[in-house]
């Protein structure tokens, strides 16, 4: 079955560190870009980041929100993708989703919306 | 950022009408635009990209169109499964960024 399950969240104090992780399985996870969403109700969904694949010399890409605090990182050979959350505050409460994007053959990476999505993993950060 | 305004927020309809819901984006990007379904509880399902394309295995009734910086979501014929919040979300920048949703009532 093509799926990417999150897990790692939980409530933690503000300043505080969390890492989420997410396992893929059914599709050559070597191939896409993979991202990180989070939604909350005030906001909506909002995007936090992205991890390109070795096509893009695995290069990452954050939201001005979450630059300096966040960072992505992937391990292809376990097909999971994290996210490492640190200085957290209480604006980073949220469902955090880890989504497939774009594709990439051998020589180029067409643009794509999120084509699947995690079941998506609670943070709160909260004293 | 690229600013995504969806209206309306809310609307409520009955089955078997036709809606449409439109998403305007602050600058032009396109046709990078996808809809997105979310149902409570549930992550965000892919409907249309490429402001038009039908995702596999999305019913005939959901179109998507594009004119300009504004795209339209329409629902043909509603059904009652089609009670969910929409979204749009542009893919055209670095820094991709999603409106701020449509709730659907039936």
């Amino acid at each position: 079955e093509v799926q990417v399950v999150e897990s790692g969240g939980g409530l933690v104090q503000p300043g505080g560190s969390l890492r989420l992780s997410c396992a893929a399985s059914g599709f050559t996870f070597s191939d896409y870009f993979m991202d990180w969403v989070r939604q909350t109700p005030s906001k909506g969904l909002e995007w936090v980041g992205r991890s390109r694949s070795q096509l893009r010399s695995f290069t990452t890409q954050y939201a001005a929100s979450v630059t300096g605090r966040f960072t992505i990182s992937r391990d292809d050979s376990q097909n999971s993708l994290y996210l490492h959350m640190h200085s957290l505050n209480t604006e980073d409460t949220a469902v955090y989703y880890c989504a497939r994007g774009p594709y990439c053959t051998s020589t180029k990476c067409d643009p794509s919306p999120f084509d699947l999505w995690g079941q998506g993993t609670r943070v709160t950060v909260s004293s | 950022d690229i600013q995504m305004t969806q209206s309306p927020s809310t609307l409520s309809a009955s089955v078997g009408d036709r809606v449409t819901l439109t998403c305007r984006a602050s600058e032009f990007i396109g046709y990078w635009l996808a809809w997105y379904q979310q149902k409570p509880g549930k992550a965000p399902n892919l409907l249309i990209y490429e402001a038009s394309t039908l995702e596999s295995g999305v019913p005939s009734r959901f179109s998507g169109s594009a004119s300009g910086t504004e795209f339209t979501l329409t629902i043909s014929s509603l059904q009652p499964d089609d009670s969910a919040t929409y979204y749009c979300q542009q893919y055209n920048s670095y820094s991709l960024t999603f409106g701020q949703g449509t709730k659907l009532e039936i």
